[in-house]
């Protein structure tokens, strides 16, 4: 299995820009996960989908921030209009039944705006 | 809210010795906890976890220590070995909604050759 595949890997932007962030998770897997990891907080979950659907999307930030799963293989966190405060990498996540305390992470995706 | 702190940001051992990791917590209803092992450039990969019914899990030269009435776990790797240079992440989660897991900060394990 080839993991869970995040794209792009970095992304530079400019303040004000949409941003969309992309994740396909491992097959099978049915729950997914979307991190931000910045220095100072370490790893903060921003929202998280059971089948597809979201539970909970009380860490995402603010109004900017949204996500989406149309299926189980894909999923977007979608930052509009970006700040350079959103400036962080990005981790999506994957496990294997709802209520796994185990998560596979992809490589993840540097966003710098400026 | 930090629920999850690990309070050095990094750590200098040479190979050979014992690096010690160490987390604290302040939610009681945490009662999973694990630790997961980032390499620059990849995603965090799980390394080693324990119940908290439980004290002490080992898995070869890694070994996890809970003191629940602390709120404190810590991570022992014993020997230390260079491939072990990462940043370590210690995640909680409680039992209702283990699907929410905290994770610190993380700590940047230097071992030295």
């Amino acid at each position: 299995d080839a993991g869970v595949i995040q794209s792009p890997r970095h992304e530079v932007t400019e303040m004000g820009q949409e941003v969309t962030l992309r994740c396909k998770p491992i097959s099978g897997h049915n729950s997914l996960f979307w991190y931000r990891q910045t220095m100072m907080r370490g790893l903060e979950l921003l929202i998280y989908f059971n089948n597809n659907v979201p539970i909970d999307d009380s860490g995402m930030p603010e109004d900017r921030f949204s996500a989406k799963m149309p299926n189980a293989s894909f999923s977007t966190l979608k930052i509009q209009p970006s700040e350079p405060r959103d400036s962080a990498v990005y981790f999506c996540a994957s496990s294997a039944k709802q209520n796994s305390y185990e998560q596979y992470f992809g490589p993840g995706t540097r966003l710098t705006v400026t | 809210d930090q629920q999850v702190k690990q309070n050095s940001p990094s750590l200098s051992v040479q190979e050979g010795r014992i690096s010690i990791l160490n987390c604290d917590y302040t939610n009681s209803m945490f009662d999973y906890f694990l630790w997961y092992k980032k390499y620059p450039a990849e995603g965090p990969t799980f390394l080693i976890s324990i119940s908290s019914i439980k004290d002490k899990n080992e898995d070869g030269r890694f070994t996890v220590f809970l003191n629940k009435s602390a709120k404190h776990l810590s991570l022992h790797i014993v020997p230390s070995q260079p491939g072990d240079s990462a940043v370590y992440f210690c995640a909680a989660s409680a039992f209702n909604n283990n699907n929410d897991m905290r994770f610190g900060a993380g700590t940047r394990l230097t071992v030295k050759p």
